[in-house]
This record gives structure tokens, sequence and C-alpha cells, in this order.
């Protein structure tokens, strides 16, 4: 199985500020990695995939990188709508595998 | 627009077996295929297994001893049934489309209790 080592676990910012969470799969990847996010008592909602891939509706403050094991997920001039908790997936190999999750506080 | 939800019992008596049902719209099941996952209370996000576009499923191994997922395609319905739960398995059981999951339920809390 493809562990995901997500970190850090918490991260707390300011309104603006910009915020980076990174995700190390225990192999190659191949940059299947998707990005969630999810608000307390809801469903996650898929941001991007394919690693840099942002999906409708997506704001454009989103962003993702990486190749082979190492990726990152990035908000830059954080909104208060972004107060959630984020978690990559890795989807090339069966079975599917989530990182821990990061929750992102306002400072 | 495409939809999922997943229904079945809030609470479900130790070693017993659960059933819960994910009723899809906005696509059909020969199309894409359904994943389940769990997140227990509070904790991450567990991919528990998938029923392909052509019926066949891939379980997660440390499930795949009590995970049965199966379909009816005329109803638009994936069907989950694990057995022999334990506390441990107290979950929000959710449903989501294809991979990566786009479309998800709102998601079903399962609690197992005496």
């Amino acid at each position: 199985d493809i562990q995901m080592t997500q970190s850090p676990p918490s991260l707390s910012a300011s309104l603006g500020d910009k915020v980076t969470i990174t995700c190390q799969a225990s192999q190659n990847i191949n940059k299947y990695i998707a990005w969630y996010q999810q608000k307390p008592g809801k469903a996650p909602r898929l941001l991007i995939r394919y690693t840099s891939t942002l999906e409708s509706g997506t704001p454009s403050r989103f962003s993702g990188s990486g190749s082979g094991r190492d990726y990152s997920f990035s908000i830059s001039n954080v909104e208060s709508e972004d107060i959630a908790s984020y978690y990559c997936l890795q989807y090339v190999n069966l079975p599917y595998t989530f990182g821990a999750g990061t929750k992102l506080e306002l400072k | 627009q495409v939809q999922l939800k997943e229904s079945g019992p809030g609470l479900v008596q130790p070693s017993e077996t659960l059933s819960l049902t994910c009723t899809v719209s906005g696509f059909s099941l020969t199309s894409y295929g359904v994943n389940w996952v769990r997140q227990p209370p509070g904790k991450g996000l567990e991919w528990m297994g998938t029923i392909w576009n052509d019926g066949s499923t891939d379980y997660n191994s440390a499930l795949k001893s009590r995970l049965s997922i199966s379909r009816d395609t005329s109803k638009s319905q994936v069907f989950l049934k694990m057995n022999s739960l334990q506390t441990e398995d107290t979950a929000i059981y959710l449903c989501a489309r294809g991979a990566p999951f786009a479309y998800w339920g709102q998601g079903t809390l399962v609690t197992v209790s005496s």
C-alpha cells in the first residue's frame, strides 16, 4: 500500500497569508494526487486533481505542484471561507490512500 | 446534475451486519465506478472499496474479509454490506463517484453500540 505522509497536522494563518501543505508518498505516484477541502459536517470537496489541475469552481488562490513522491498544496491570500481541513489522496494504485489531514485555523 | 445519497440504519449492534445504500442520479452505474469511503468522528478518510462500471469490485485489504459491495443498475443503487461490526466501525459512511472522488454523497453516520 502507498502511504501518504501529510504535514503539518494543523496550521494557523492570518487572513491574506500564504499557506502550504505537503504530502509525501511512500513511492512514486506519477502525479496522481488530488487535494480535498472538508468543512465540519460536510463531505470532502475536490479542489485539485492530477497534482495541479483545478476543478471547476476552485478559486485560483489554490494551487498544487510536485512530482515523484513529493507534492504540495498552497493557498495564497487565505480567506475566512478557507478555514477547513485539507486532505491529499493518491489514486494511482489501489488501495487509494489519503493523507491524515491538515486543519487550517485562523490565527 | 450528479447526485449521490447514502441511506441506512444509524445504529447497529456489535457483531451485526451493516447494510447501506447509495442511490445515484445524473449518471449511469455502467459508465462510472462508485466508491465507499468512511470517516470515524473527528478522524481521517479511509477508502473502503469500489464497484467499477463493469460490476467488478475491489476492496481495502483491511476490510476485505467483512465487506461486500454490489449494485442494482436498474435502480441506480450501490449497496455496501459489512459484517461483524465493532465499535471502531463507528463512522460517517460516504459514497463517491470515480477516481479521484469528484462527487460525494452527504454521508450517513453509523454508530455501533449496544
